[in-house]
């Protein structure tokens, strides 16, 4: 069966940093690009950081992009996401997926809330 | 970046009701490269559809999808009561990869 556990999400001010880890299991986690989506509350989603499985790409969406790092350790089946300069607009609801460009979001996290305000 | 539009914003139905949701992009969606998601309120989305038409594991055959390029549909043969919940459409064929805006199915 396909995990996918994240944690790391909290209450943060202004300004301040966050780091995310979602650990996998039941599948072959070096294998596969995985990304990190966010939903603002009673909002969409969107796709905020992707990773591709031997980590040679990285993408970040242009509201994050220079603030968050997206990284991965495939000895541990961890895939991480540290989050700096965080903003109120940043509050959301943060979803680790298995999936990317050319793959459908077929596996997702249970999410972990990432509160920014003061 | 392929912007997509969901319609309707909100469809009101009853159970045993067919249910049609829209999906339209701003440009070609490669290679079908097209899901739909389903989520009901506290939970995470769950992949319905994959490549417009594949149903992921699982998922049962009321589910379908069809269409390709700019235009593409979800349909729910008959609706049961565990159906009611929002839909998004994503294209994963061209980064930035994008998300509809939802379709809220509610009961009548």
């Amino acid at each position: 069966e396909v995990q996918l556990l994240e944690s790391g999400g909290g209450l943060v001010q202004p300004g301040g940093s966050l780091r995310l880890s979602c650990v996998a299991s039941g599948f072959t986690f070096r294998s596969y690009t995985m990304s990190w989506v966010r939903q603002a509350p009673g909002k969409g989603l969107e796709r905020v950081s992707g990773i591709t499985s031997s980590s040679g790409s990285t993408y970040y969406a242009d509201s994050v992009k220079g603030r968050f790092t997206i990284s991965r350790d495939n000895s541990k089946n961890t895939l991480s996401l540290q989050m700096s300069s965080l903003r109120a607009e940043d509050t959301a609801v943060y979803y680790c997926v298995k999936g990317g460009t050319g793959a459908p979001f077929d596996y997702w996290g249970q999410g972990t809330l990432v509160t920014v305000s003061s | 970046e392929i912007v997509l539009t969901q319609s309707p914003g909100t469809l009101c139905l009853s159970p045993g009701e067919r249910a049609t949701l829209s999906c339209r992009a701003s440009q070609s969606v490669g290679s079908g490269y097209l899901g739909w998601y389903q989520q009901k309120p506290g939970q995470a989305p769950r992949l319905l559809i994959y490549g417009a038409s594949s149903r992921a594991t699982g998922i049962p055959d009321r589910f379908s999808g069809s269409g390709s390029g700019t235009d593409f549909t979800l349909t729910i043969s008959r609706l049961e009561p565990e159906d009611f919940a929002v839909y998004y459409c994503q294209q994963y064929g061209s980064s930035p990869l994008t998300f509809g805006g939802g379709t809220k199915v509610e009961i009548k």
